[in-house]
């Protein structure tokens, strides 16, 4: 069984668009979280939901939200995709802050 | 704030050689302290973890040590594989649900 899993797993689309990644993790954990990876491999967090409530949101921009209709599931909407926003993002999850379960990512494209 | 400092990479090694790469930190209090590794094309996975001071967190031939004293945590195997060809990542998890990420070490073996 997937602990956690998102799609899509490639995603490319045209600047302007708007586009959602799925995340769901079957651990019970408490906490979701979204990461943002560049080309060199940087590891930038954007999102924290722990149960149900946002608990982080680090500079990123409100073309970003995050949605969280259950302890098992946080999505990301993006609107308005710019082509700086091309990058591999990551759904990971954890019981309180510790061990960081992560997805396979979704690597988007944006053209 | 807390933080995460590990050496640049890429570490470049032969079959069979040792590997050390270093992870200094910051942070208040006594955080647990991880390394994951993330193989290509993959989402990042635990290598291991350690929770206090003085404990020697190993796994699959690699170990580091909690360092209190010095603020550290080496990740070191005596004999690296082509296999062990990844990017590695020391972070920590302090007195939040906010874990702190270092930049990433890429590791390449060569046969």
């Amino acid at each position: 069984d997937t602990a956690v899993s998102q799609t899509p797993k490639y995603l490319v689309t045209q600047m302007g668009n708007d586009k959602s990644i799925k995340c769901e993790q079957n651990l019970g954990h408490d906490t979701m979280y979204w990461y943002k990876q560049d080309s060199k491999k940087f590891l930038k967090i954007m999102f924290s939901y722990n149960n149900k409530e946002l608990i982080i949101n680090e500079t990123v921009p409100n073309r970003f939200s995050p949605k969280s209709p259950d302890k098992a599931h946080l999505n990301l909407h993006i609107n308005s995709l710019e082509l700086g926003d091309s990058a591999v993002y990551f759904c990971a999850s954890s019981q309180e802050g510790d061990t960081q379960y992560f997805g396979p990512g979704t690597r988007l494209t944006v053209l | 704030g807390d933080s995460v400092t590990q050496m640049e990479g890429p570490v470049t090694l032969s079959e069979e050689a040792c590997l050390t790469i270093n992870c200094t930190y910051t942070a208040t209090g006594y955080p647990s302290l991880f390394w994951y590794v993330q193989y290509p094309g993959e989402g990042l996975q635990l290598l291991l973890k350690a929770t206090k001071a003085d404990d020697k967190g190993s796994n699959k031939g690699f170990e580091a040590t909690y360092r209190k004293e010095t603020t550290s945590f080496h990740l070191e195997k005596g004999s690296v594989q082509v296999s062990d060809s990844a990017v590695y990542f020391c972070a920590l998890r302090g007195g939040s649900y906010i874990p702190t990420f270092g930049r990433g070490t890429s590791l390449i073996v060569h046969p």
